[in-house]
C-alpha cells in the first residue's frame, strides 16, 4: 500500500530563506509526482508535475526533484517571500489514476 | 479558459438530510475525480469518471455516497443520508488525458453535517 509522507509538518521562515521540502513515499512504481499549494480555504493550485522519467522540473523560483530509487522528491523554493504562505501537497500517481496524497507542509514565510 | 468549478462552496446540513453536490470540469477533460479530506487527515481519492463511466469507485466509503456523471460532462455527488462523519471538504478534479497528466483541482465544497 503506497503511503507519502512530508516533512517537516510545518515551518516558519524570514522573507528571503531558501526553503526544501521533502515528501518520502513507500512504493516506487508510480507514473508520476504533482506538488499542489493550497490557500487557506482555498482549493488545490498545481505547481509541478514530475513524471517518472524525469528527474526535476522548475517554474520560477520553484525546482522539484525526483528520486524513484529512494521514493523521494524535494521541492525546493527560492528567495521565499510572504506570498508563499501555504500549505503544500505532494501526491504521487500510480496505475488507477488516483493520486494518493501526503499530509501537507504548513509554511509561513514572515517579513 | 475556465478552470473546475464546484457548487456549492459550503453547506452546512443536519443529519440524516441529503445533500448533492457539483462539479463542472474544464472543458473537454474526459477524466474526472472526487477526493475528500476530513478533519486532521491527507486528501483522499473517492472515484475516477472516464467520459460518463466510473473507471474506479473503490474510494467510496459506503453506498450512502452516489455519483453520476451523465453526459460526460458535469459531475453530482450524492450523500443520502449524511452522517456526522461526511463532514469535510470535498474536492473534484479533471485532467484531459490519464496517467501522463496533471489533475486540476476546483475550490471544494466544505460541508459540515450537524
Amino acid at each position: 500500500k503506497q503511503e507519502v509522507t512530508q516533512i517537516p509538518a510545518a515551518l516558519s521562515v524570514p522573507e528571503g530563506e531558501n526553503l526544501v521540502l521533502n515528501c518520502s513515499f513507500t512504493d516506487s512504481a508510480i507514473y508520476n509526482l504533482q506538488w499542489f499549494r493550497q490557500d487557506p480555504g482555498k482549493g488545490l493550485t498545481s505547481l509541478l508535475l514530475i513524471q517518472s522519467s524525469q528527474r526535476e522540473q522548475t517554474s520560477g523560483r520553484l525546482n522539484a526533484s525526483l528520486d524513484k530509487s529512494s521514493g523521494r522528491s524535494t521541492l525546493y523554493i527560492a528567495a521565499s517571500q510572504p506570498g508563499d504562505s501555504a500549505t503544500y501537497l505532494c501526491a504521487v500517481r500510480r496505475g488507477t489514476d488516483k493520486l494518493i496524497f501526503g499530509t501537507g507542509t504548513r509554511l509561513q514565510v514572515f517579513p | 479558459e475556465a478552470g473546475v468549478t464546484q457548487f456549492p462552496s459550503h453547506s452546512v446540513i443536519e443529519k440524516g438530510q441529503t445533500v448533492t453536490l457539483r462539479c463542472d470540469p474544464i472543458s473537454g477533460h474526459d477524466n474526472l475525480y472526487w477526493y475528500r479530506r476530513v478533519m486532521g487527515k491527507e486528501i483522499k481519492f473517492l472515484l475516477h469518471f472516464v467520459k460518463e463511466s466510473k473507471q474506479d469507485e473503490s474510494g467510496m466509503p459506503n453506498n450512502r455516497f452516489l455519483a453520476e456523471r451523465t453526459g460526460g460532462t458535469y459531475s453530482t455527488l450524492k450523500v443520502q443520508p449524511a452522517e456526522l462523519e461526511d463532514s469535510g471538504v470535498y474536492f473534484c478534479a479533471s485532467s484531459q488525458n490519464r496517467a501522463q497528466e496533471a489533475q486540476y483541482f476546483g475550490p471544494g465544497t466544505r460541508l459540515l453535517v450537524l
